[in-house]
C-alpha cells in the first residue's frame, strides 16, 4: 500500500519554463512534507519542506504547495535550469524527526 | 552545514562475506540516523531507525540479524550486512537528522553500492 505516490514517472520541460511536480498521500497522520533531488549514484539532497500548518513555502526558485483537504502537494521550480535535471522524490513523515515515507520519484529533464 | 558522509561508496565482495558501512554526521550531532535501501528504478525503502545508545528499530520484513546496526556515538552509525548473498546487492543510503525541537529534514549520505558476487 503506497502511502505516498508520485503518479508522473517523468517530466520534460524547456529551460526557463516552470516545472511542476505532483505528489499525493493517503495517510492523514502525515504532517511534514519534504522534497528531495537525487542524481544517479548519489544520496538525495534536501530541497524544501512544508509543515501541515502551512499551505505554501518558498525558497528561491522552489515553491512547495500543500493542499491538506486533497492530500496533495506540489513542487514548482521556476525558472527551470538544465542542472535541475534529476529525479525528485517527495517524502512525508507523521511527526517531527520521524521516519520518512517516500514517493516513487519523478525524473525531470530540462532541455536547453 | 548538515553534511552526512557515508563510506565506502562501493563494495564488491564474495558471497558469504560480511560488509560494514559507516555513516557519519560531519558537522552536527545526530541522535537518530536512518538506513534505507534502494533497488534499481525504485524509491527509497526504510530499513531501520538507528538511535544513539539504544537498539535500532527495524521495519517489517527486515531481518535484524542480517542487517546489524550500531549507533555508538552521536555522529556515527554503522550497518553491517552479515553473510551477504547476491540478493543483498543493492544501493544502501543512510540519513541523519539533527536534534532540536520541531521539524528537521533528514540529510543523506551519498550511498553505498553493494555488489555481492
Amino acid at each position: 500500500d503506497q502511502q505516498v505516490k508520485q503518479n508522473s514517472p517523468s517530466l520534460s520541460v524547456q529551460e526557463g519554463r516552470i516545472s511542476i511536480l505532483n505528489c499525493d498521500y493517503t495517510n492523514s497522520m502525515f504532517d511534514y512534507f519534504l522534497w528531495y533531488k537525487k542524481y544517479p549514484a548519489e544520496g538525495p539532497t534536501f530541497l524544501i519542506s512544508i509543515s501541515s500548518i502551512k499551505d505554501k513555502n518558498e525558497d528561491g526558485r522552489f515553491t512547495v504547495f500543500l493542499n491538506k483537504s486533497a492530500k496533495h502537494l506540489s513542487l514548482h521550480i521556476v525558472p527551470s535550469q538544465p542542472g535541475d535535471s534529476a529525479v525528485y522524490f517527495c517524502a512525508a513523515s507523521g511527526a517531527a524527526g520521524n521516519k520518512l515515507t517516500f514517493g516513487g520519484g519523478t525524473r525531470v529533464l530540462v532541455k536547453p | 552545514g548538515a553534511v552526512v558522509s557515508q563510506h565506502p561508496s562501493r563494495v564488491i565482495c564474495k558471497s558469504g562475506t560480511s560488509v560494514k558501512i559507516e555513516c557519519r554526521s560531519l558537522d552536527f550531532q545526530a541522535t537518530t540516523m536512518f538506513w534505507y535501501r534502494q533497488f534499481p528504478k525504485q524509491s527509497l525503502m526504510l530499513m531501520a531507525t538507528s538511535n544513539e545508545g539504544s537498539k535500532a528499530t527495524y521495519e517489517q520484513g527486515v531481518e535484524k540479524d542480517k542487517f546489524l546496526i550500531n549507533h555508538a556515538s552521536l555522529t556515527l552509525s554503522t550497518l553491517t550486512v552479515t553473510s551477504a548473498h547476491p540478493e543483498d546487492s543493492s544501493f544502501y543510503i543512510c540519513s541523519a537528522r539533527s536534534g532540536g525541537a520541531g521539524n528537521q529534514p533528514q540529510h543523506f549520505g551519498d550511498g553505498t553500492r553493494l555488489s555481492i558476487l
